[in-house]
């Protein structure tokens, strides 16, 4: 069972390059969302979704767009890289009932330059 | 808007001692979510909190959720090396999860020999 998948596990971007980020789950599991973590700021949600077709904002979504066409996968894009997008992204994902923990995928170290 | 606040922000302790690490948050909520992350990882889930006056345990780590006051403390007793880490409390955006988690900055906690 993987889990959480996310790729790339690292990259390296030039300001202004777009590109998205992987997230897949195997666990059919309905919540889905997106943070990232940067030194001394504990986590920032940036999207989220309840499931297919639906997402919404989170606490820092400027510059990224996410998408959810099934309930497995998960995309962040990055519209045009800006060095304050330099973080590590961290997707997770939850079941909808009983409160669950979310599960977290291994993480996408972002670098640009 | 959701604030959570951990302190300490970084504890250094010796190993056989005990304490506590602090989550004030500020708004009403009944769920709760600590988590521990070893550098360079991902975030592993340790308790789910769900009720006020709810507490949990595993080995030498309790929790516990003061919803009145808005306080959630993880206790450390008889700390050994193997719980360095760094520990993040996390509460609930709403409708059960659904809506992601706003995390606190996390505690970075080394111990000793």
């Amino acid at each position: 069972n993987a889990g959480v998948t996310q790729t790339p596990k690292f990259q390296v971007l030039k300001t202004g390059q777009s590109m998205t980020l992987q997230c897949a789950q195997d666990m059919n599991h309905e919540y889905m969302s997106w943070y990232r973590q940067d030194p001394g700021m504990g986590l920032r949600l940036i999207h989220y979704s309840v499931g297919a077709g639906i997402t919404d904002q989170g606490e820092v979504p400027n510059g990224y767009n996410v998408s959810r066409s099934t309930t497995e996968d998960f995309p962040l894009r990055l519209l045009s890289a800006a060095p304050s997008q330099t973080s590590v992204y961290f997707c997770a994902s939850s079941y909808s009932l009983g409160y669950q923990p979310q599960h977290f995928g291994d993480g996408t170290r972002l670098s640009i330059l | 808007e959701l604030k959570v606040e951990q302190n300490p922000l970084f504890l250094s302790m010796q190993e056989g001692k005990n304490y506590t690490i602090y989550c004030n948050y500020s708004t009403t909520s009944d769920r709760l979510y600590w988590y521990r992350q070893d550098p360079g990882k991902s975030l592993e889930s340790l308790f789910v909190l769900l009720s006020n006056g709810a507490v949990k345990q595993e080995g030498r780590l309790m929790a516990s959720l003061d919803t009145k006051a808005r306080l959630s403390t993880l206790h450390i007793t008889a700390a050994v090396h193997d719980l360095s880490a760094t520990y993040f409390c996390a509460v609930d955006r709403g409708r059960g999860g659904a809506d992601g988690l706003t995390f606190g900055k996390g505690t970075h906690l080394i111990i000793q020999p």
